[in-house]
């Protein structure tokens, strides 16, 4: 059964970067088939995606966040990786990391969730 | 401002049936596959439909999906209190070249 889970500061300064990290169990992330993305969730609010990669490096952006987003891999951990710059509160937010899968070989789906991180962006 | 469109809340009683609806465009719903998320309170959402209308192993055949043009349905028969949560829908968004989620319907079970 594969596993994810999320690590990182629950308290970030504005103007700060964010840094968290996803440790995948259970299975490779050195999948060609799958991407692994990052989802957040603001408090009271809904979902919302913000970038995916895949073992070759395809790499899709929440067009309103790219310009702050860097996302990496490292096989050798089974890890991936988010950076997010110039924090602000909006930023503030649960944090899941999730893989995108196509399961039956159709369409994507997020399939396996990560808990969740809080993200509070304080002075 | 969620680029696929559900309703804020849902109710119906225990033993009832509810369907909860996701609408978009030509540029997500119409030409992609849909899945489906519920989550429960204090907890990280759960795959409950993929490919439209196909249930993972584990998820109870009370949950469908259904899609046609640029919507979506998630049914749920027998309601139970257990199946109180949010319920998002998802797809990929060709002209942003990115996933795009509905803004999520919370189904109270009355």
């Amino acid at each position: 059964q594969l596993q994810l889970q999320e690590s990182g500061p629950g308290l970030v300064k504005p103007s700060e970067t964010l840094s968290l990290t996803c440790t995948v169990s259970g299975g490779s992330i050195s999948s060609n088939s799958d991407y692994w993305a990052w989802i957040r969730q603001p408090p009271e609010k809904g979902l919302e995606w913000i970038v995916s990669i895949s073992y070759s490096g395809n790499t899709y952006y929440n067009p309103s966040l790219k310009s702050r987003v860097i996302i990496s891999l490292d096989t050798s951990k089974n890890q991936f990786s988010l950076k997010l710059n110039s924090m602000t509160a909006a930023d503030t937010a649960v944090y899941y990391c999730a893989r995108l899968s196509k399961r039956d070989g159709s369409g994507y789906c997020l399939d396996y969730w990560g808990q969740g991180t809080q993200v509070t962006v304080s002075s | 401002q969620s680029v696929l469109t559900q309703p804020p809340s849902v109710s119906a009683a225990p033993g009832q049936k509810v369907t909860i609806s996701c609408s978009g465009s030509s540029s997500n719903i119409g030409n992609n596959y849909v899945s489906w998320y519920q989550q429960l309170p204090g907890t990280a959402p759960k795959l409950l439909i993929y490919d439209n209308n196909k249930r993972p192993s584990g998820i109870p055949d009370r949950f469908s999906g259904s899609k046609s043009g640029t919507s979506a349905t998630l049914g749920i028969t027998g309601l139970q209190t257990g199946d109180e949560a949010d319920y998002y829908c998802g797809t990929w968004d060709s002209s942003l070249s990115g996933r795009v989620f509905g803004g999520g319907t919370k189904l109270t079970v009355l």
